[in-house]
């Protein structure tokens, strides 16, 4: 049962585009969503996270988006730069306090110069 | 920024032998910390929370007795996996929360890459 997907497994965007990266969840209880990057053989780095309270949070090249009544989040990078080629992972949690991570299948996103 | 780091980054290990994967937390103390398993191009499964000082506790379908965890302090957790087999190979990663109780965001380790031959 996977609580946290993103359906397109890979991403190929033009560099100085932007990239729009999609998550959907199922689980109604989760109330805070993270965006990690990771790159082959290396840990999951954290990028931006947001609570259910809001709909956007941004962070320098880096927007999030949440539409709780669609269960979706979108990770939006702008401008895309050749070293944001890495696999994206969006994560969702459940209740204050609790730290367990549900997370999704991952999107490859590819920035081509 | 919180660091996490994991030892061995790679393990070969023969079939039947038991292999030991330590994560730390560098500068900051964690009660809890996380352990993962990654197959390729699959996504991050949990596979228990380690607490320092007590049990951990086990995501269902994972034996706790094959995947020995101790959290022996505030800045140590091993994962031991006993008695290794091929299907074991995977990339396993430990994480930390700086913020216990909060909403801090994990921060991960750089992952182990087991090969049982």
């Amino acid at each position: 049962d996977q609580q946290v997907k993103q359906n397109s497994p890979s991403l190929s965007v033009q560099e100085g585009r932007i990239s729009i990266l999609n998550c959907d969840y199922t689980n109604s209880m989760f109330d805070y969503f993270l965006w990690y990057k990771k790159y082959p053989a290396e840990g999951p780095t954290f990028l931006i996270s947001i609570s259910s309270i809001k709909d956007k949070n941004e962070d320098g090249r880096f927007t999030v988006f949440l539409n709780k009544s669609a269960k979706h989040l979108s990770l939006h990078i702008v401008p895309s730069q050749p070293g944001d080629s890495a696999v994206y992972f969006c994560a969702a949690s459940a209740g204050f306090g609790n730290e367990k991570l549900t997370f999704g299948t991952g999107t490859r996103l590819t920035i081509i110069p | 920024g919180a660091v996490v780091s994991q030892h061995p980054s790679w393990v070969i290990c023969k079939s039947g032998t038991s292999v030991k994967i330590e994560c730390r937390s560098l500068d900051f103390q964690a009660t809890t910390m996380f352990w993962y398993r990654q197959f390729p191009k699959q996504s991050l499964m949990l596979m228990a929370t380690s607490n320092e000082g007590s049990k951990a506790t086990y995501e269902q379908g994972v034996e706790k007795d094959k995947f020995l965890i101790n959290h022996a302090s505030l800045t140590l957790s091993t994962l031991t996996v006993t008695s290794a087999h091929p299907e074991d190979s995977s990339f396993y990663i430990c994480s930390a929360v700086t913020l216990s109780g909060g909403r801090g965001p994990l921060h991960f380790g750089n992952g182990t890459r087991l090969t049982v031959t």
